[in-house]
C-alpha cells in the first residue's frame, strides 16, 4: 500500500525567505511519481511540481523545487523567496503506474503555510 | 479553456435525498476520478474510471455510484444522502492512467452539506 506522510501541520515563514515543506512516502512500486499541490483558501487544487522516481535531477518550476532523496523516501518542497500569495495548504501526493494502486493519487494530510509580511 | 468543470458549487441535502454531482472535462483525458476532502483526512478516492465504459471503486465507495458513458463526463451519484457524506467533493482527470507521470487536473470542488 502507498502512504504519504506530511509531519508539519503548520509552517510559518517571513516574506522573501525560503521554506521547506516535508514529505515522506512509502511504496513497493518501482515506478511512481511524486506531486505537490497548492490549495489556497478559495479551495481549488493547483498542481505545482512533479518528480518521477527514475529522474536523476531534482525537479524545478520557477520558485518551486523538489528535494528528492530516493533512498530516504523523501520529496520535500522548497519554496524560494516566499510571497504573501503563497499562504495556502500544500499537499504532497504520489501516483504509481501499476499494481493495486493503478492510477490512484495518494495524498498526505497537508501542511498549512502562512507567509508573514 | 474550461479544463474540469464541476457543478454545482454548493449543495444542501436532507438525509435520504439523492442527487448527482456533475463533472465534465474538455481535455480528452482518459482517466477521471472523484475524491472527497474532509478535515484531518486529506483527499480520499471514491471512484475512478480509466476510460469510457470502465469504472472501479476507490477507498471510500459506499453510498456512491458512478458511470462513464462518454470520455468527457463522469457524474457521481449519491443514492441516499447521509450526514457522513457532508464533505467537499473534487473531480479530477489526467491524460493517462497507465503511467505515473500524469498530474491530475482538478475541478473547483462541490461543497455538500447533508442535514
Amino acid at each position: 500500500a502507498q502512504k504519504i506522510t506530511q509531519t508539519q501541520p503548520g509552517m510559518f515563514v517571513q516574506e522573501k525567505e525560503a521554506v521547506t515543506l516535508d514529505c515522506t512516502y512509502d511504496t513497493s512500486d518501482p515506478s511512481y511519481g511524486l506531486f505537490w499541490y497548492k490549495q489556497p483558501s478559495s479551495g481549488e487544487m493547483i498542481f505545482l511540481i512533479y518528480q518521477g522516481s527514475y529522474d536523476q535531477q531534482n525537479a524545478t518550476e520557477g520558485r518551486y523545487s523538489l528535494n528528492f532523496q530516493k533512498a530516504r523516501k523523501s520529496a520535500n518542497l522548497v519554496i524560494s523567496a516566499s510571497q504573501l500569495g503563497d499562504s495556502a495548504m500544500y499537499f504532497c501526493a504520489m501516483r504509481s503506474a501499476g499494481g493495486t494502486s493503478y492510477g490512484k493519487l495518494t495524498f498526505g494530510q497537508g501542511t498549512i503555510l502562512t507567509v508573514h509580511p | 479553456n474550461a479544463g474540469v468543470t464541476q457543478t454545482p458549487k454548493f449543495q444542501v441535502l436532507k438525509t435520504g435525498q439523492s442527487m448527482t454531482l456533475q463533472c465534465a472535462q474538455d481535455m480528452n483525458h482518459e482517466y477521471m476520478s472523484w475524491y472527497r476532502q474532509d478535515p484531518g483526512m486529506g483527499l480520499r478516492l471514491i471512484h475512478y474510471s480509466v476510460g469510457a465504459g470502465i469504472t472501479d471503486q476507490g477507498e471510500v465507495p459506499n453510498g456512491y455510484n458512478v458511470s462513464r458513458s462518454t470520455t468527457e463526463d463522469f457524474p457521481l451519484r449519491l443514492l441516499s444522502a447521509a450526514p457522513s457524506q457532508t464533505s467537499v467533493y473534487f473531480c479530477a482527470s489526467s491524460y493517462s492512467s497507465g503511467t505515473a507521470n500524469s498530474p491530475l487536473h482538478f475541478g473547483n470542488g462541490t461543497r455538500l452539506t447533508v442535514t
